[in-house]
Order: C-alpha cells, then sequence, then structure tokens
C-alpha cells in the first residue's frame, strides 16, 4: 500500500537559518505530493504540490522537487522566519484512490 | 480561508452518545473527504463522497457513517463514542476536476475537536 515517511521532530531553527524536511514515499502508481501546514490551533493549508517526476513546486519561498527516482519530495526554505513555525505534513495521492495518505508531521519551531 | 467549513468548532460529550459533525465543501467541489487526528494515530483517511455518492473507505469504524446530501454538504455520524474517538476530524473538498485536467488538491476546513468523556 502506499506510505510516506518523514522526518521525525521537532526541527528547531534560527531566523535566516536553512530548512530542510526529508520526505520519501511509497506508492504502487504515479502520485501526486503535497506540502500541507498546520498552524498552531488551525487547519491544515496546502503549502505547494507537484503531480509528476521533476516537477518543482514552490511557495511563499518554500520548494519540493518531485524526484521519482528517490522517490522523495523534500521541502526546503533558504530562510526561516518565526512565523513558518508549525507542523509540516509530506502526503500523497495516488491516482485510483483520491483520499491522501500523510506522513506522521514534523514539527518546526524558529526562534528569533 | 479555504472555503471549506465546519461545524461546530468544538464538541464536549460523554462515552455512548452519539454526535453529527458538519462541513460544507468549497463552492463547486464535488467531492468531500473526512479525516480524522489523533495524537496516536497520525491524520488517517475516514471516507470519500463524490455527488453524493459514497467513492472510497479508508480506516472508518463501523459505528461511525457519513453521508453527502444534494446540495453537497456532508455529516459525519459517530454513535457509541468511546474516549478513544476525541480528536481532530477534518473535512476536506476537491472540485474532482478542474478544466478538464485531473487534480488531487485537497482544501481543508478548519475542523472540528471532539473530546468524549
Amino acid at each position: 500500500g502506499n506510505s510516506v515517511t518523514q522526518m521525525e521532530g521537532p526541527v528547531t531553527l534560527s531566523e535566516e537559518a536553512f530548512l530542510t524536511i526529508n520526505c520519501t514515499y511509497t506508492a504502487t502508481g504515479y502520485p501526486s505530493l503535497f506540502w500541507y501546514v498546520q498552524y498552531p490551533g488551525e487547519g491544515l493549508q496546502l503549502l505547494l504540490k507537484a503531480t509528476k517526476a521533476d516537477d518543482k513546486g514552490s511557495n511563499k519561498g518554500f520548494e519540493a522537487t518531485y524526484r521519482k527516482e528517490t522517490t522523495s519530495f523534500h521541502l526546503e526554505k533558504g530562510s526561516v522566519q518565526v512565523s513558518d513555525s508549525a507542523v509540516y505534513f509530506c502526503a500523497l495521492s495516488d491516482g485510483s484512490a483520491r483520499q491522501l495518505t500523510f506522513g506522521s508531521g514534523t514539527q518546526l519551531t524558529v526562534l528569533p | 480561508d479555504s472555503g471549506v467549513t465546519q461545524t461546530p468548532k468544538h464538541l464536549i460529550t460523554a462515552t455512548g452518545q452519539r454526535v453529527t459533525l458538519r462541513c460544507s465543501p468549497r463552492s463547486g467541489d464535488l467531492s468531500v473527504y473526512w479525516y480524522q487526528q489523533s495524537l496516536d494515530q497520525g491524520l488517517q483517511f475516514l471516507i470519500q463522497y463524490y455527488n453524493g455518492e459514497e467513492r472510497a473507505k479508508g480506516n472508518i469504524l463501523e459505528r461511525f457513517s457519513a453521508q453527502q446530501f444534494p446540495d453537497l454538504h456532508s455529516e459525519l455520524n459517530l454513535s457509541s463514542l468511546e474516549l478513544g474517538d476525541s480528536a481532530l476530524y477534518f473535512c476536506a473538498s476537491s472540485v474532482h476536476h478542474e478544466q478538464g485536467v485531473r487534480t488531487d488538491t485537497q482544501y481543508f476546513g478548519p475542523g472540528t475537536r471532539l473530546t468524549v468523556l
């Protein structure tokens, strides 16, 4: 079946540091890949997505590239801000089954 | 604001009781999904409806059921509640197809936090 493995958290960084959150997946088909972010006390917000191999999703300074050869979709940001503190979820949607399969989430705290 | 609304925001009830959670999808979206977020299980898919019909089932207990109405809003019914059902329940919606291109992008509501005492 489908599965998503995320880097264990929590991750604590200083403001302006470089961020990488690793995500690898297992899927039977050709999935779409997503990063969602959950701010404290809120629901999930779509951060970025990629629907085919070598696609790069980007939003608000965050980027992730769909790597089929390594089955990965790592999230990166060059310079994090305190406002980026949140829980980040990697997810996939298999073409045959529309539901999302989520990773366990990575808590990010950015200190001023 | 994703455009997906959920009510109520919080629900506190006792074991053995039954509750109904409500979701209104984004305007134009035909698919509704329900997810459960708990500390021990993480985010898990429960069930999907498309234009009033059940399309996919995940790890949904037999005590739980859902439906989607003609106006496309959806309700998740949880019965014979147990302490372990305490969780955040999210609804998400997607258009299913955007401009002829298949898309899987789901937009999430703010969630209903259920506490079973």
